[in-house]
């Protein structure tokens, strides 16, 4: 069985300051991470993906995310953010053999002027 | 390529009728997907097709139905809608399982009063 858990469900931070999205995952299979983003009234997005490869993931956007075993984390970063990163962010798992993708209950992130 | 378009964007329904949620691919993925998005509860899957003919239900399958005559098209039906389908949906496909980037539709916004 597989699940995410996103610790937060509205984080606020200041323009400029660091972004950090908590996702932590529970898989009995190798994991598949992902994390999606969704702007208002639109459909999700991939913003970047670790998929067994490197454990430092570079996304679009200036995003990164480090896959740590040990932890059962994949958690979200963005060192300076900026208005247009206001949107919600889901974090997802799925496994090698997996059809299906498993969501959080997603963070919603705004920034402050 | 357009990518995965919906329609309607909108729709309002009075209880106990019933519509269909169109939704088409030019990807040709073999893996299509419904899902609903509620406050809070991120995304739940609905239905989901593995190719032309073959559909399996998702974790909130009652009150819908899917059917899979193409590689394209994937709609879902809601017979007798209720109250607690308000919601939005969204269709997504993949080319692959496991790892591979879903791509999601703008979302139809269902009311059901």
């Amino acid at each position: 069985a597989q699940s995410v858990t996103q610790l937060g469900s509205h984080v606020s931070v200041s323009e400029g300051a660091l972004v950090l999205l908590r996702c932590n995952y529970s898989s009995s299979v190798p994991p598949y991470l992902f994390w999606y983003v969704q702007y208002p009234n639109q459909g999700l997005q991939l913003l970047l993906k670790y998929t067994s490869a490197a454990t430092l993931v570079k996304g679009i956007n200036g995003f990164e995310a480090e896959f740590k075993k040990s932890e059962t984390s994949f958690h979200l970063t963005k060192p300076s953010a900026h208005m247009s990163d206001a949107a919600e962010y889901f974090c997802a798992v799925s496994g090698p053999n997996t059809d299906k993708l498993i969501f959080g209950t997603g963070t919603r992130l705004q920034v402050i002027p | 390529n357009a990518g995965v378009t919906q329609t309607p964007k909108f729709r309002i329904l009075k209880i106990g009728q019933s519509m269909t949620l169109q939704c088409t691919q030019d990807m040709n993925h073999n893996y299509m997907y419904w899902y609903r998005q509620d406050p809070g509860m991120g995304l739940k899957l609905i239905y989901y097709s593995v190719g032309a003919g073959i559909t399996d239900k998702g974790e909130v399958p009652n009150g819908y139905n899917v059917s899979r005559s193409t590689t394209e098209d994937f709609p879902l039906r809601l017979e007798l809608a209720a109250p607690s389908q308000t919601s939005v949906y969204f269709c997504a496909s993949t080319e692959h399982r496991g790892g591979e980037t879903q791509y999601f539709g703008p979302g139809t916004r269902l009311l059901v009063l």
